[in-house]
């Protein structure tokens, strides 16, 4: 059963244009929800989070919407810029655990 | 400034072989974890360790073991390597002080590629 999912494998994106990555959660326990880029050969860096009484983050370029409703946490990129290029994990968290759950990955590409 | 390391990067061995993957980090942080990545399949969680002394399993522990050697070291041990064990490892940390509260990100190492013939 999967709890986290992304369910686009793959994004081609414009360099400059909005890049907007999807991941949908099943586990209304959730209390934190975080984002991951990794790149080729190295460990995911942590990216930016959001708690769930809240239902957007921002920093720089990198923002993240949560609709609890709908169980659906959006990332936006803008501008996209072709060093964004990457594979980027949404993971969930919930207090009183120590476990992150995360989903499959999404392979974003910024086009020059 | 070197946060997660894990050793070897790289690592072929024989069906049956054993082998043991390891994880030191020195930030201090109190949980410890051990994934492995798939292609498809995300990270999945083996094992962590929420503090020095503790251990439980993760999603997928068949296989392996752990020992949480102490505060920094968390090693990640295949007693009999069969090649459904290929994979991506990767050991990450967090500082989870208060399980209440904490969104406190994990930190990854870089990972070590096993390939099991």
């Amino acid at each position: 059963d999967q709890q986290v999912k992304q369910n686009s494998p793959s994004l081609s994106v414009q360099e400059g244009r909005i890049s907007i990555l999807n991941c949908d959660y099943t586990n209304s326990m959730f209390d934190y929800f975080l984002w991951y880029k990794k790149y080729p050969a190295e460990g995911p860096t942590f990216l930016i989070s959001i708690s769930s009484i809240k239902d957007k983050n921002e920093d720089g370029r990198f923002t993240v919407f949560l609709n609890k409703s709908a169980k659906h946490l959006s990332l936006h990129i803008v501008p996209s810029q072709p060093g964004d290029s990457a594979v980027y994990f949404c993971a969930a968290f919930t207090s009183g655990t120590y476990k992150y759950i995360f989903g499959t990955g999404t392979r974003l590409k910024v086009l020059a | 400034n070197a946060g997660v390391t894990q050793t070897p990067k790289f690592q072929v061995l024989k069906t049956g072989q054993s082998m043991t993957l390891q994880c030191a980090q020195d930030m201090n942080h109190n949980s410890m974890y051990w994934y492995r990545q798939d292609p498809g399949m995300g990270l999945r969680l083996i094992y962590y360790s929420a503090s020095e002394g503790t251990t439980d399993k993760g999603e997928v522990p068949n296989g392996y073991n752990v020992s949480r050697l102490n505060k920094r070291e968390f090693s990640l041990r295949l007693e009999s390597a069969a090649p459904s064990q290929t994979s991506v490892y990767f050991c990450a940390s967090s500082d989870i002080r208060d399980r209440r509260y904490s969104n406190q990100p994990q930190h990854f190492g870089d990972g070590t590629r096993l390939s099991i013939l």
